[in-house]
């Protein structure tokens, strides 16, 4: 059974640092792009960005381009989003998702990891 | 960037009714778009790929229809459990995905 599993909610503060997972099993997991989609609470998804993990080929969006880092770890089927420095507009739930095998939709979702950044 | 819409942005319909929502791109994306329904407190799931194709395990009570810049998800029956939000997403200008805004379909 696919499955993706991320870690669990977060409460920071503005200017941290923060890097979330997603855990992916049941697949192999080198051979699928995982992607990462934000929701802001009450609002729609936002595509951020993709990582291959077989190779670390990443593509960002250009509204999240610099703002976040994307990466994953292959030997232990882990992808994770990552922020240096929190700003409370970075509230939301943030989804990870896996490429389909028919084009870039998204056919698994992890659960999801609500961040909260508050002073 | 390819702009997504959706309408109407609410649909009020009964259980067994048939509903119909649509999406609309700023310019063709050929048959490069996907259809998902979220329930609250839920991750999206995938309905429809290919503008058509249904995804796993969805009931047939799903269609998509369109190509280019038009589409549609019918809901040819509405169960209660289809009480949800519908994005659509386009990713023909990969890799820059949009979705649209979500149709929320309530009881009416």
């Amino acid at each position: 059974e696919v499955q993706l599993v991320q870690s669990g909610a977060e409460v920071k503060k503005p200017g941290e640092s923060l890097k979330i997972s997603c855990k992916g099993s049941g697949y192999s997991f080198t051979s699928y792009w995982i992607g990462w989609v934000r929701q802001m609470p009450g609002k729609g998804l936002e595509w951020m960005g993709i990582i291959y993990p077989g190779d670390s080929d990443t593509r960002y969006s250009p509204s999240f381009q610099g703002q976040v880092t994307i990466s994953a770890d292959k030997s232990i089927s882990t992808a994770y989003l990552q922020w240096s420095s929190l700003k409370a507009s970075d509230t939301a739930m943030y989804y990870c998702a896996r490429r389909s095998s028919y084009g870039h939709n998204f056919d698994y979702w992890g659960q999801g990891t609500l961040v909260t950044v508050s002073s | 960037e390819i702009v997504m819409t959706q309408s109407p942005a609410t649909l009020s319909v009964s259980p067994g009714e048939r509903a119909t929502l649509s999406c609309r791109a700023s310019q063709s994306v050929s048959s490069n778009l996907a259809w998902y329904q979220q329930k609250p407190g839920q991750a999206p799931r995938l309905l429809i790929y290919g503008a058509s194709t249904r995804a796993t395990g969805i009931p047939a009570r799903f269609s998509g229809s369109g190509s280019g810049t038009e589409f549609t998800l019918t809901i040819s029956s509405l169960q209660s459990e289809d009480f949800a939000v519908y994005y659509c997403q386009q990713y023909n200008n990969w890799p820059l995905i949009t979705f649209g805004p979500g149709t929320k379909v309530d009881i009416k």
